[in-house]
């Protein structure tokens, strides 16, 4: 089965600096990669998904993430960030292991963007 | 505008009584999911389903029931033999239930066991 790390369980950092957050993945044939994002109280809003071809992926709010099989990695960056970003960002793969379309999330990393 | 939604926002329960979560969708989406998240653990599967009149067990479904009767709703019941219910639940949906589908999440409701 599948398993997702989030090496950070909370980033902090000054507005407009860069920021990743790091999601490393168990190895598969085949993988899907996504990010989410979760501001408090709320559901989860996807931010970006790799599903094959270029393993540099564009997403909303500015963020982008690297695919990097060899390390199994799918990192999020944003060159510059708005104390707006400060939410919980959740990493998942998807599970084609069996029947249906299982995601499996990492343990979320909080970023707090400080003035 | 569709979406997901889930009634209510807060929910209270004494120990030992059954609670039942709505979900409903209208974005005509076949599969749907419900997840469980705490603190520090991300999202864990409870239970999800493809297909109507057709569900399967995610990770942790032991002490929840749920039926999936028609397209658009997934209510979640969590019953009395759920050892620690109190915690954040999210329903979700994709069109299909293949692994490139992305899940579309609801604004979740916490429910709180007194």
């Amino acid at each position: 089965a599948q398993s997702v790390t989030q090496l950070d369980s909370q980033v902090p950092v000054f507005e407009e600096a860069p920021v990743e957050l790091r999601c490393n993945y168990s190895s598969s044939v085949s993988v899907y990669l996504f990010w989410y994002v979760q501001y408090p109280n709320q559901g989860l809003q996807l931010l970006l998904k790799y599903l094959s071809g270029s393993t540099l992926v564009k997403g909303i709010n500015g963020f982008e993430a690297e695919f990097n099989k060899s390390q199994t990695s799918f990192h999020l960056r944003k060159p510059s960030v708005h104390i707006s970003d400060t939410a919980e960002y959740f990493c998942a793969v998807s599970d084609n292991g069996g029947y249906g379309n299982k995601l499996v999330f990492g343990a979320g990393t909080i970023l707090r963007v400080k003035s | 505008d569709g979406g997901i939604t889930q009634s209510p926002k807060y929910l209270f329960r004494k120990e030992g009584q059954n609670v039942t979560l709505s979900c409903e969708q209208n974005l005509n989406h076949d599969a749907m999911y419900w997840y469980r998240q705490d603190p520090g653990q991300g999202l864990r599967l409870i239970y999800y389903s493809q297909i109507v009149n057709d569900f399967q067990k995610g990770d942790i479904a032991e002490g929840y029931s749920v039926s999936r009767e028609k397209k658009e709703s997934f209510p979640l019941t969590v019953t009395s033999a759920q050892k620690n219910p109190t915690a954040f639940y999210l329903c979700a949906s994709s069109i299909g239930g293949r692994s490139t589908d992305t899940q579309y999440f609801g604004p979740g409701t916490r429910l709180t066991v007194l």
